[in-house]
């Protein structure tokens, strides 16, 4: 079974400097999707971030980006510049890629960041 | 937003009582999700339905009783519920097929059980 860990229950970074978030998986998948969700407080789950196993370049959307390690099964999330709405939890998920699309996420317990104003 | 929409937003009931959350999205998806939301673990994924079929029933208690009249809505009948059933349950859309494989999710139904 598949499983996403993230050893990091809280962090906290001063406004405008960098963090990066840890995630580590265990798949025995060769093709897979990974992603970053973010939940800020009393607000819905969104998509911040998404990985195809298959791509080795690692993904960026403005001041996000990831660090994907195939071979050790890390997948930590930097951001950049950080902002105060950038408090939240964060939560490392897992996808099998399959034929269908409904194949279901596995979460990480998530990672709350807190942003120092 | 995210385009899924959930309530209500706060329920709180006894064991003995009944009742259903509601979701609806105007994606134009067709696959539709439960989670359990609880402090300090994963979400747990709850039931999943694909083109209103349930494709997956994840060991859920049967005091849950999910219903998908149609792609656009999902419900969660709820009864004799347990303390430990308090939660946030989230909903979840997405596409059936394609590139796409991103689920939308509602801002979820803060349950409390007395």
């Amino acid at each position: 079974a598949q499983t996403v860990t993230q050893s990091q229950p809280e962090m906290s970074v001063q406004e405008a400097e960098t963090v990066t978030l840890s995630c580590t998986y265990d798949t025995s998948e060769s093709d897979y999707y990974l992603f970053w969700y973010k939940q800020p407080p009393s607000r819905q789950m969104i998509l911040v971030i998404r990985q195809e196993a298959y791509k080795q370049q690692n993904a960026t959307e403005n001041r996000f980006s990831v660090n994907f390690q195939k071979a050790a099964k890390s997948f930590s999330l930097k951001i950049s510049d950080s902002q105060l709405g950038d408090a939240a939890m964060y939560f490392c998920a897992y996808r099998r890629v399959a034929n269908i699309g409904n194949e279901k996420l596995t979460f990480g317990t998530g990672t709350r960041l807190t942003i120092i104003p | 937003e995210t385009g899924v929409t959930q309530t209500p937003r706060h329920l709180v009931m006894g064991m003995t009582n009944k009742k259903s959350l509601k979701c609806e999205q105007h994606l134009g998806h067709n696959a539709m999700y439960w989670y359990k939301q609880s402090a300090k673990k994963p979400l747990e994924l709850m039931f999943v339905y694909n083109f209103k079929e349930q494709t997956e029933n994840n060991s859920v208690p049967s005091r849950f009783s999910p219903e998908c009249p149609n792609s656009s809505h999902l419900f969660l009948h709820l009864h004799t519920l347990q303390p430990e059933d308090s939660a946030l349950y989230l909903c979840a859309s997405s596409r059936e097929r394609g590139d796409s494989y991103e689920q939308y999710f509602g801002p979820g139904t803060r349950l409390t059980v007395t």
